[in-house]
């Protein structure tokens, strides 16, 4: 049973547009989520996260909303830029289980010039 | 260098060989974590461990060992090496305080 889901493999978006990429989770107990970014070849990077005590958290371009109820969360890319162009994974992680994240399958986004 | 790194970058072996991966972090970070990817999915945690001497399970620890002797190293050994062992691994770490962990650039393992 995977408890972090992201069900869009891909998006393509163009330059200047808002990139929107999706995840949903099963885990009530989680209460923490955070984004990764990461580049072929390389390793994951952090990108944002997001506490379940508050619902939206932004940093300059990147905004992450978070809806417990429907136990949903969304990164928000605006404006979308061709370096943005990577994998992105969800992860989501619980005070109860050591704080080790579990993570989504991810989206790779593409942001065409 | 500062920060955390892996060793090898790729590796082929072969079925039934035993391998080690190595994963060192000039940080001092206390936790330290195993990831695999494979094609098209996510990481799974393999191992972590909260601290030197201390290692507990992830979702898939099947055929592999840890041990952590040190604070900055956390090796990988996968005992007896099987085709469902090729994917790419991933080392992290953090500090007790942080959410987020800091990745390694991944050693791609094929097992042939």
């Amino acid at each position: 049973d995977q408890q972090v889901k992201q069900n869009s493999p891909s998006l393509s978006v163009q330059e200047g547009r808002i990139s929107i990429l999706n995840c949903d989770y099963t885990n009530s107990m989680f209460d923490y989520f955070l984004w990764y970014k990461k580049y072929p070849a390389e390793g994951p990077t952090f990108l944002i996260s997001i506490s379940s005590i508050k619902d939206k958290n932004e940093d300059g371009r990147f905004t992450v909303f978070l809806n417990k109820s429907a136990k949903h969360l969304s990164l928000h890319i605006v404006p979308s830029q061709p370096g943005d162009s990577a994998v992105y994974f969800c992860a989501a992680s619980a005070e109860t289980n050591a704080g080790k994240s579990t993570f989504g399958d991810g989206t790779t986004l593409t942001v065409k010039p | 260098d500062a920060g955390i790194t892996q060793s090898p970058r790729y590796k082929i072996t072969e079925t039934g060989r035993q391998v080690t991966l190595m994963c060192h972090q000039t940080w001092s970070h206390s936790y330290m974590f195993w990831y695999r990817q494979d094609l098209g999915h996510g990481l799974r945690l393999i191992y972590y461990s909260a601290a030197a001497d201390i290692t507990d399970k992830g979702e898939v620890p099947d055929g592999y060992v840890v041990s952590r002797s040190k604070t900055e190293n956390f090796p990988l050994t996968l005992e007896s090496a099987t085709r469902s062992q090729t994917s790419v691994y991933f080392c992290a770490s953090r500090d007790p305080g942080q959410k987020n962990v800091f990745f390694g650039q991944g050693t791609r393992l094929t097992v042939v």
